[in-house]
């Protein structure tokens, strides 16, 4: 099935560093949703957005919801070791449709 | 709020032998279920649709008759996995969404089987 372009596939970087990942699709989204799966665990949902151009914050995460529908991105500021797992875009067309998924951002990071 | 469980958390069988798998929605209605699966470094990959009281909507290349998904009730859906045979070990990932959370979906803890 379709799958959401998510970039990059894994990073590693230094406690305290800011963190960008972002998805892009072929086509429109009306919801983006971003999950965090730690290893053996299953997905904890982070941000959910509903509207185009929307900014929303959870913590030291922050989500927009790109303009167009066919992105968005999550930043996490100032990074700490329990941020490490795999980041996962879902995007949703609307009401009861199934998530597409990205495949989904591994992050590692050194104390 | 917004808590989905699974049980068993992991699980151990032999090959030919069934296995059930339970999902449950503990402080809201999923007026709908999905089961996915999902392979070691992959992402997850969805089984079928389940909607309480009616029958679930499989994807493409997934076997009805092997995964058997009943939604009995708002809040418990559960996936059979029939005369399981080793390449069906896999980490299994049900989900649940009410219209009354906006529709967002929210995930169990995952439910690791190995067949031997």
């Amino acid at each position: 099935g379709q799958q959401l372009n998510q970039s990059p596939q894994s990073m590693f970087i230094q406690e305290g560093e800011d963190v960008s990942m972002n998805c892009t699709s072929s086509s429109i989204f009306n919801t983006w949703l971003w999950y965090k799966q730690d290893p053996g665990e299953g997905p904890v949902l982070l941000i959910a957005l509903y509207k185009a151009g929307e900014l929303t914050s959870n913590g030291r995460l922050t989500a927009q919801f790109g303009i167009t529908r066919k992105d968005s991105f999550l930043n996490i500021s100032a990074s700490i070791p329990s941020d490490v797992g795999i980041y996962f875009c879902a995007g949703q067309r609307g009401g009861n449709t199934p998530l597409v998924f990205g495949k989904g951002t591994r992050l590692s990071v050194i104390a | 709020g917004a808590v989905v469980s699974q049980h068993p958390s992991w699980v151990i069988c032999k090959s030919g032998t069934s296995v059930k798998i339970e999902c449950r929605s503990l402080d809201f209605q999923a007026t709908t279920m999905f089961w996915y699966r999902q392979f070691p470094k992959q992402s997850l990959m969805l089984m079928a649709t389940s909607n309480e009281g009616s029958k679930a909507t499989y994807e493409q290349g997934v076997e009805k008759d092997k995964f058997l998904i009943n939604h009995a009730s708002l809040t418990l859906s559960t996936l059979t996995v029939t005369s399981a045979h080793p390449e069906d070990s896999s980490f299994y990932i049900c989900s649940a969404r009410s219209p009354g959370l906006a529709y967002e979906q929210y995930f169990g803890p995952g439910t690791r089987l190995t067949v031997t």
